[in-house]
């Protein structure tokens, strides 16, 4: 297996743009995490999934953040205006029962930059 | 506290042992891990303990548990110039998602 995967890599914004980043779960975990790093929060999580239904939305920081998963192989995490504020590390991990007794298994993240 | 608190830095010379300590939560928890974060890339779990253990070994790596306190720290023998890097401390309650402290960067010098 490739691993999480996540696309783009890198993602500089203007201000007030809409950004979607995206997320390829490991085949068969069906647990996906949306995490969020900062140099003065750490890691913080966002959202969670299992099965593809969200099961805690609680960390998101405000109605300009939204987070999908359609199906078992993909999620996406929206922000709508985007905002200087939002600049950070977006990591998306996944695992299933009972790998999560071993942890997560993160993708290499996404850096966001709004200028 | 409520947070799993880390030291933000730690420098050490090459062939040294490393120490990083992390202070969690929940008596309750019961899977306690050090993931490790080099830069530009995501999180690698190194290893992890479950809390009805005291110490786990795995080549240079020694986790240490102490319930009582909530303490939980991973010794690194003859750290080498490749061990530059994040380390995280996470902890699991149940069926909670893991909790992470704030990373401890580690620097050996040569």
């Amino acid at each position: 297996d490739a691993g999480v995967i996540q696309s783009p890599r890198h993602e500089v914004t203007e201000m007030g743009q809409e950004v979607t980043l995206r997320c390829k779960p490991i085949s068969g975990h069906d647990y996906l995490f949306w995490y969020r790093q900062t140099m003065m929060r750490g890691l913080e999580l966002l959202i969670y999934f299992n099965n593809n239904v969200p099961i805690d939305d609680s960390g998101m920081p405000e109605d300009r953040f939204s987070a999908k998963m359609p199906n078992a192989s993909f999620s996406t995490l929206k922000i709508q205006p985007s905002e200087p504020r939002d600049s950070a590390v977006y990591f998306c991990a996944s695992t299933n029962f009972p790998t999560v007794l071993y942890g997560y298994t993160f993708g290499s993240g996404t850096r966001l930059t709004v200028v | 506290g409520e947070d799993v608190e880390q030291s933000l830095f730690l420098s050490v010379r090459e062939g040294d042992s490393s120490v990083i300590n992390c202070t969690y939560t929940d008596s309750s928890s019961t899977y306690l891990y050090w993931y490790k974060q080099e830069p530009g890339a995501g999180l690698q779990l190194l290893t992890y303990i479950f809390s009805n253990m005291d110490m786990k070994q795995d080549q240079r790596l020694t986790v240490l548990l102490n319930k009582k306190d909530k303490h939980l720290s991973l010794r690194i023998a003859d750290t080498q110039t490749g061990d530059s890097a994040i380390y995280f401390c996470a902890e699991m309650m149940g069926n909670t998602p893991l909790v992470f402290g704030k990373g401890t960067r580690l620097s050996v010098i040569a």
